[in-house]
C-alpha cells in the first residue's frame, strides 16, 4: 500500500516555464487536496477535489490549475512559473469527508529561478 | 473564515520531560474537527491526534494528549515522556465539518519543538 505518491521530489524551473506536479493515491479516497508550505505560514490550500470530475479553488489558487479525471490522480499544473511559487508542495487525500484526517504525500520542493 | 494561531514559534524540552504546545482558533462554526500534525526533518506530514468538537472528552494517543477548551477556542497538545524522535515542527489544524466546505484544512504557523538529550 503506497499511500499518497508525489513526483518529482525536487524540481528547479526557470521563470515562465510550465510543469505538472503528479499526485496519485491507492486508497480509493474521494477527497484530495494540494497545499503549499512557506516558512512561517504553515500550509495553505491551493485547490481541492471532492471526487472525480469535481474541483474547486482554495485559498491561493492563482497560477495553478488542476483536474481530476480519475479517483486516483490529482495533478497540479503550474501554468507560467514565477519566483513567488518557490515553495514545498504537498498533496493529500482523505476518505469520507476528511474527519479522520488527511494522508499526505512526501512533498515536492520547487524552486523557480 | 477560520484562523488558527500558534503563538510559540519554537520550544525545547529535555528528554523524558513533558511539554505543552499551544493552539487557538477562531470560528463561528459549532461542528468541526481539530488536528495536530507532526513534520520531522524528513518533511513528511504525520497525523498525531484528532479531536471532534462535539466530543467533550479530550483525545489521547499514547504519549500525546490534548486539552480541548471549546468555549475558549483552545486546543493544546501535551507530549509526555518526550523522546528525541519527537523533535519536529508541529502544526495545529482546523476543519469545518460541513461538507459544503470541501473538508479544507486550515493550518497554524507551526511550532518547532526540539527535544534535548
Amino acid at each position: 500500500n503506497a499511500g499518497v505518491t508525489q513526483t518529482p521530489k525536487f524540481q528547479v524551473l526557470k521563470t515562465g516555464q510550465s510543469m505538472t506536479l503528479q499526485c496519485a493515491q491507492d486508497m480509493n479516497h474521494e477527497y484530495m487536496s494540494w497545499y503549499r508550505q512557506d516558512p512561517g505560514m504553515g500550509l495553505r490550500l491551493i485547490h481541492y477535489s471532492v471526487g472525480a470530475g469535481i474541483t474547486d479553488q482554495g485559498e491561493v489558487p492563482n497560477g495553478y490549475n488542476v483536474s481530476r479525471s480519475t479517483t486516483e490522480d490529482f495533478p497540479l499544473r503550474l501554468l507560467s512559473a514565477a519566483p513567488s511559487q518557490t515553495s514545498v508542495y504537498f498533496c493529500a487525500s482523505s476518505r469520507g469527508t476528511g474527519g479522520y484526517g488527511y494522508t499526505f504525500g512526501s512533498g515536492t520542493r520547487l524552486t523557480v529561478v | 473564515a477560520q484562523t488558527v494561531t500558534q503563538s510559540q514559534p519554537e520550544m525545547s524540552v529535555q528528554e523524558a520531560e513533558t511539554v505543552t504546545l499551544s493552539c487557538t482558533y477562531d470560528t463561528s462554526e459549532s461542528n468541526y474537527y481539530l488536528f495536530w500534525y507532526k513534520q520531522p526533518p524528513s518533511r513528511q506530514m504525520i497525523l498525531v491526534i484528532r479531536q471532534e468538537a462535539y466530543k467533550q472528552q479530550n483525545a489521547t494517543e499514547n504519549r500525546f494528549s490534548v486539552n480541548f477548551q471549546k468555549a475558549a477556542k483552545s486546543f493544546s497538545l501535551k507530549i509526555s515522556d518526550s523522546q528525541l524522535g519527537d523533535t519536529a515542527m508541529y502544526f495545529c489544524a482546523f476543519m469545518n465539518r460541513q461538507e459544503t466546505s470541501g473538508s479544507r484544512l486550515t493550518f497554524g504557523e507551526g511550532t518547532q519543538l526540539t527535544v534535548n538529550p
